[in-house]
């Protein structure tokens, strides 16, 4: 156990539907991340927070909305989504100065949008 | 987006053979390199991080160097384990928060 939890764990969607993805760490930490894995791709940071405000939001399409409301739980809104945004959804969080401190990641969310 | 690559993509190992790894980054966007290792169906774990030209840090078994100038990292693994298996990742701080993934190597040790 890394000490940061993910559900659900499998998610099935429509296109249509709107699902959240909950994240949380049990470490004290003040960043916290949200990842993309796609097949056979290398894992794409898509949001950072940091002491609960947004620092990075690399480029991800509007229909992906963080929600950071502590330092403990990162949530991941989801609507509207297609086909090619199936993938493993990675949360990490890490403490301090990311130049020296490590990630800790959770065991992610797979997500197959229909 | 910054290109980390890692090689070789996988490899096959005897159980008690040593073997090493290659991450290759652009050296103009160097904070950090992070190493990491996941176990499938498990989180991704961090073995290493490193700044410093000329580093080099031991974590029982496993090693790594690192060269910023020329921009690569080795990660070392001695006399390799069936539980060394996993998919070894390195990563690139090339910002505050932002970190670059290379795809990983995929190392499988045959008991």
């Amino acid at each position: 156990e890394t000490g940061v939890t993910q559900t659900p764990r499998h998610l099935v969607m429509g296109m249509t539907n709107k699902k959240s993805l909950k994240c949380e760490q049990h470490l004290g930490h003040n960043a916290m991340y949200w990842y993309k894995q796609s097949a056979k791709k290398p894992l794409e940071l898509m949001f950072v927070y940091s002491l609960e405000e947004r620092v990075e939001n690399n480029s991800v399409p509007s229909r992906f909305s963080p929600e950071c409301p502590n330092s403990s739980h990162l949530f991941l809104h989801l609507h509207t989504l297609q086909p090619e945004d199936s993938a493993l959804y990675l949360c990490a969080s890490s403490q301090g100065d990311p130049s020296y401190n490590e990630q800790f990641f959770g065991p992610g969310t797979r997500l197959t949008v229909l | 987006i910054l290109n980390v690559e890692q090689s070789p993509q996988s490899l096959h190992v005897q159980e008690g053979d040593s073997t090493n790894f290659t991450c290759s980054f652009p050296s103009s966007n160097f904070y950090a390199l992070h190493w990491y290792r996941w176990e499938t169906a498990k989180s991704p774990e961090a073995l290493f991080v490193m700044t410093l030209n000329g580093d080099e840090k031991k974590k029982g078994r496993i090693s790594a160097t690192l060269n910023t100038k020329e921009g690569y990292s080795y990660l070392y693994i001695k006399g390799s384990q069936p539980e060394d298996s996993a998919t070894y990742l390195c990563a690139l701080l090339a910002g505050a928060n932002n970190l670059f993934f290379g795809t990983g190597t995929r190392l499988t040790v045959i008991p």
